[in-house]
């Protein structure tokens, strides 16, 4: 079956310095990758996705991903924190019965 | 772009009542539409599936006579937490699937006291 790891459940960086958030993924053909933020309380937001082409995906807010096929991975990457990035972030494949499977989510806390 | 209004944003309700959610899509038209919950500070798990003009398909574990979904039109699904318990209490959220990817409700923050 489908499945998102996302190993990191708490992150904490200081505002200005690089970030890396880990997805691994389980699937058997080329998936269809998501990232989402979420702020407490409120909704998802769709930062990037992966459907097929360039393995370098460029989202909103300076969020980037890449998809490595031999790694299984989606890792979301940002080169420079703001403290308005301090949200829960969810890594999602799609099944094949068109089902989102959504990590566990990694907790960002963003230090000034 | 796509957009999905969910109603209501939270609502608090009594031990034994029913709750009415509802998801309607607003400039396109939502064949599928997913439910899925949240306990806080956990992930979303998907509830059910609801496809119009059919019966839901619902997740290992999730009980369809408590968690009542229709899907009676192309831009309306709605799920009814029947006899609600504090133990229901969680966040909602729907979610439809589209050429761009998955758009999503705002979510509800049920509260069953």
């Amino acid at each position: 079956a489908q499945s998102v790891t996302q190993p990191d459940i708490h992150i904490t960086v200081s505002e200005g310095a690089s970030l890396e958030l880990r997805c691994n993924y389980s699937y058997g053909a080329t998936p269809y990758l998501f990232w989402y933020v979420q702020s407490p309380g409120q909704g998802l937001q769709l930062l990037l996705k992966y459907f097929s082409g360039d393995t370098l995906v460029q989202g909103i807010k300076g969020f980037e991903a890449e998809f490595k096929r031999s790694q299984s991975s989606f890792n979301l990457r940002k080169p420079s924190v703001h403290w308005s990035d301090a949200a829960e972030y969810f890594c999602a494949v799609v099944s094949n019965t068109d089902k989102l499977i959504f990590g566990t989510g990694t907790r960002l806390q963003v230090f000034p | 772009g796509a957009v999905v209004s969910q109603h209501p944003s939270w609502v608090i309700c009594k031990s034994g009542t029913s709750v009415k959610i509802e998801c309607r899509s607003l400039d396109f038209q939502a064949t599928t539409m997913f439910w899925y919950r949240q306990f806080p500070k956990q992930s979303l798990m998907l509830m059910a599936t609801s496809n119009e003009g059919s019966k839901a398909t619902y997740e290992q574990g999730v009980e369809k006579d408590k968690f009542l979904i229709n899907h009676a039109s192309l831009t309306l699904s709605t799920l009814t937490v029947t006899s609600a318990h504090p133990e229901d209490s969680s966040f909602y959220i729907c979610s439809a699937p589209g050429a761009g990817g998955y758009t999503f409700g705002s979510g509800t923050r049920l509260t069953v006291v």
